[in-house]
């Protein structure tokens, strides 16, 4: 059972403009939801993370949005830079203690 | 800080043999985790220690893997014997806690391919 669908599963931008990859879950005793980066040949590292008590988190260029109601989140990556080319991955797992569940992954290639 | 270490880079095998990956983890890390991510998929744990001991191996196919975490530090884990879909990167990370936010350092994990 997939329980953290991605999409989409590749994505095209030009530098300077908006990135945006969704996530949807099933299991409604998610609770924390990170986003990972991965670049080739390099192991996934933590990007931004949220919890559903939030909308919405801000870091620098990377928001996630959250929408509880609907089970999904997003990342936006703005200002896109071509340095900013890699694999997202979506992520969720409860609090109270689980195995981190990902994503299938979004590869993202940021055109100069 | 020095990061997750893991060797080797690459492996060939073919099907039936037998393989074994190693990983050192961040220095101070009580939780260590094997995933297995097959191309073009997200990363799927396959087992998780928390110092030298098993919280989570539900997703291991003790069949033919199996992992040891020597004296809460060092980790191996093995396949024996390889099949063909087995072909992937293994990746080990380690954590600090157990907290549901502690995050997970990867390594550059292991690529393993079965012919």
């Amino acid at each position: 059972q997939q329980q953290v669908k991605q999409s989409p599963q590749s994505l095209i931008v030009q530098k300077g403009g908006i990135s945006i990859i969704n996530c949807a879950y099933e299991n409604t005793a998610f609770d924390y939801f990170p986003w990972y980066q991965q670049f080739p040949g390099k192991g996934p590292a933590l990007l931004i993370a949220i919890r559903p008590d939030v909308s919405e988190k801000k870091e620098g260029r990377f928001t996630i949005s959250f929408n509880k109601s609907a089970k999904q989140f997003s990342l936006h990556i703005m200002d896109s830079q071509p340095g900013d080319s890699a694999t997202y991955f979506c992520a969720a797992r409860k609090t109270s203690g689980s195995r981190l569940t990902f994503g299938e992954g979004t590869q993202l290639t940021v055109n100069p | 800080e020095a990061g997750v270490a893991q060797s080797p880079r690459y492996k060939i095998i073919e099907k039936r043999q037998s393989v074994a990956f190693w990983c050192n983890p961040i220095s101070g890390h009580a939780t260590l985790y094997w995933y297995q991510q097959i191309l073009g998929q997200g990363p799927k744990l396959l087992i998780q220690f928390q110092n030298n001991g098993v919280v989570d191996d539900s997703q291991l196919p003790k069949d033919r893997f199996s992992a040891e975490r020597l004296k809460g530090v060092d980790s191996t884990l093995k396949i024996q014997p390889a099949k063909l879909e087995d072909s992937a990167v293994y990746l080990c990370a380690s954590s600090p806690g157990v907290s549901y936010n502690s995050p997970l350092h990867f390594g550059n994990g292991t690529r393993l391919t079965v012919t």
